[in-house]
C-alpha cells in the first residue's frame, strides 16, 4: 500500500503566519492526493481535492500543490480557526491510505 | 444539504459483535458509494471498508476482512457495518464518508463525512 508521511508532525505558529505542510507518498500518485482538516471534537473537513482543487466553501487562503510524490498544503495568514490537525490521503492506489497528520498549533 | 447520521457504537467484549449504522439524507443515496474511516483514540485516520452505490462492489482494509461485512439498505438511505470477532485494537470513533461517486473504487475522496459512533472493545 502507498504510504503518505507528512511533515512536520507539529507546526507551532501564531495567527496572522502563514503554515507549509508537506505529504510525501512512496509512490506516484500522479495528483490523486487530497487534504482534510480535523478540528477537537469534530470529523474531518475536505479542504482540497486533486492536489489542487478547494472543495466546495473552502476559503482561498487553502491551497494545495504538487504532483508525483511531493505535496504541499499551504494556508496563508493563518486565524484562530485554523488551528487543527491536517490529514492527507490518496485513493489511486488500493486501499485508500491517510498520512499521519500534521498538527498545526498556536505558539 | 447532506448529512451522514452514525449510530449504533458502544461496548463490546473481545470476540463480540456490533452493528453500525450510516444514515444518509440530502442527497439521491444510490447514487454515491459510502466508507466507514475509523479513528482510535488519539491516533489518525485509516480506510476500513466501502460499497458501491448499487451495494455490488465492496472493499475491505486487509485488517478488518472476513470479520467486518458491509452492506446498504437503499429504501432506508442507510449503510450498515457489521463488526464480529472483535478485538482491542478495532476500539475507534468510526466514521462513514460520502464517496462523490456510485463506484467507491475511483481515484477521489470523501466529499461529506459524519460525526462518528465510537466502538470500545473492553473485557
Amino acid at each position: 500500500e502507498v504510504v503518505l508521511t507528512q511533515s512536520p508532525a507539529t507546526m507551532s505558529l501564531s495567527a496572522g503566519e502563514g503554515a507549509t505542510l508537506s505529504c510525501r507518498a512512496s509512490q506516484s500518485i500522479s495528483s490523486y492526493l487530497n487534504w482534510y482538516q480535523q478540528k477537537p471534537g469534530q470529523a474531518p473537513r475536505l479542504l482540497i481535492y486533486d492536489a489542487s482543487t478547494r472543495a466546495t466553501g473552502i476559503p482561498a487562503k487553502f491551497s494545495g500543490s504538487g504532483s508525483g510524490t511531493d505535496f504541499t498544503l499551504t494556508i496563508s495568514s493563518l486565524e484562530p480557526e485554523d488551528f487543527a490537525v491536517y490529514y492527507c490521503q490518496q485513493r489511486i492506489h488500493w486501499p485508500p491510505t491517510f498520512g499521519g497528520g500534521a498538527k498545526v498549533e498556536i505558539k | 444539504e447532506v448529512q451522514l447520521l452514525e449510530s449504533g457504537g458502544g461496548l463490546v467484549q473481545p470476540g463480540g459483535s456490533l452493528r453500525l449504522s450510516c444514515a444518509g439524507s440530502g442527497f439521491i443515496f444510490p447514487s454515491h458509494g459510502v466508507h466507514w474511516v475509523r479513528q482510535a483514540p488519539g491516533k489518525g485516520l485509516e480506510w476500513v471498508s466501502g460499497i458501491s452505490g448499487n451495494g455490488d462492489s465492496t472493499y475491505y482494509a486487509d485488517s478488518v476482512k472476513g470479520r467486518f461485512t458491509i452492506s446498504r439498505d437503499t429504501a432506508k438511505n442507510t449503510v450498515f457495518l457489521q463488526l464480529s470477532s472483535l478485538r482491542a485494537e478495532d476500539a475507534a470513533l468510526y466514521y462513514c464518508a460520502r464517496d462523490p461517486t456510485a463506484t467507491v473504487i475511483a481515484a477521489t475522496h470523501f466529499d461529506f463525512w459524519g460525526l462518528g459512533t465510537l466502538v470500545t472493545v473492553s473485557s
